[in-house]
């Protein structure tokens, strides 16, 4: 890999199901690995910032882990709702100035 | 609300003109990064700065682009000649600096190009 990448590009979910999408980046030289949640016309929101293997982290109904050795991370979020709708974007870093790398983001429609 | 602001929020150009673009960065916040969006595409750094020192440029960021941070505290963006390619959305981000992993992100200015 070397590109961030992210799939599914978008997916739809019932109110109350449960869903997981992944982040996929490069394995080597890995500093760090952030979540976005970012919704129309606001500003993304930092979720999570995930910088060791095994790293698990929660929010609410919003968790996520990472794998550097392979390269990936999961979001998770449990029992959807309306207010989950948005693009959750990750980002990849190779050192601590941050420059980011984005994967094109996974769309989350949430119904009701 | 002490969060990253960008002016204007849209900016519809006609191709060949040049536009100007805006970020307040948290106070305090000693680094401040431009990123570009196109559609389908994930968010692109275009450029970062320490203070008022510009210290890394893309390649994306053609001769006809150019940001300043004069005083080291807001950071312009300006792009020259605008083409139809220049349609975006441009997004502007602050950190503390050396080992603050969080880059906190303003709401971004959309570029149309006629």
């Amino acid at each position: 890999i070397l590109n961030v990448e992210q799939s599914p590009q978008s997916l739809h979910v019932q109110e109350g199901d449960s869903t997981n999408f992944t982040c996929s980046f490069p394995s080597s030289n890995f500093y760090a690995l952030h979540w976005y949640r970012w919704e129309t016309a606001k500003s993304p929101e930092a979720l999570f910032v995930m910088t060791l293997n095994g790293d698990e982290k929660k929010k609410g109904r919003i968790s996520a882990t990472l794998n550097t050795k392979e390269g990936y991370s999961y979001l998770y979020i449990k029992g959807s709702q309306p207010e989950d709708s948005a693009t959750y974007l990750c980002a990849f870093t190779t050192d601590s100035w941050g420059k980011f790398q984005f994967g094109a983001g996974t769309q989350v429609v949430v119904t009701p | 609300d002490t969060g990253v602001s960008q002016d204007p929020r849209h900016k519809i150009t006609k191709r060949g003109q040049n536009v100007t673009f805006r970020c307040d960065p948290i106070s305090e916040h000693n680094r401040l990064y431009w990123y570009r969006q196109t559609l389908g595409q994930g968010p692109e750094f275009l450029t970062y700065f320490q203070n008022e020192a510009q210290l890394e440029k893309s390649r994306l960021l053609s001769d006809r682009f150019s940001a300043e941070r004069p005083k080291g505290s807001f950071s312009t963006l300006e792009i020259q000649r605008t083409e139809q390619g220049d349609s975006a959305m441009y997004l502007c981000a602050s950190s503390r600096g050396e080992n603050s992993y969080e880059q906190y992100f303003g709401p971004g200015t959309r570029l149309t190009v006629t």
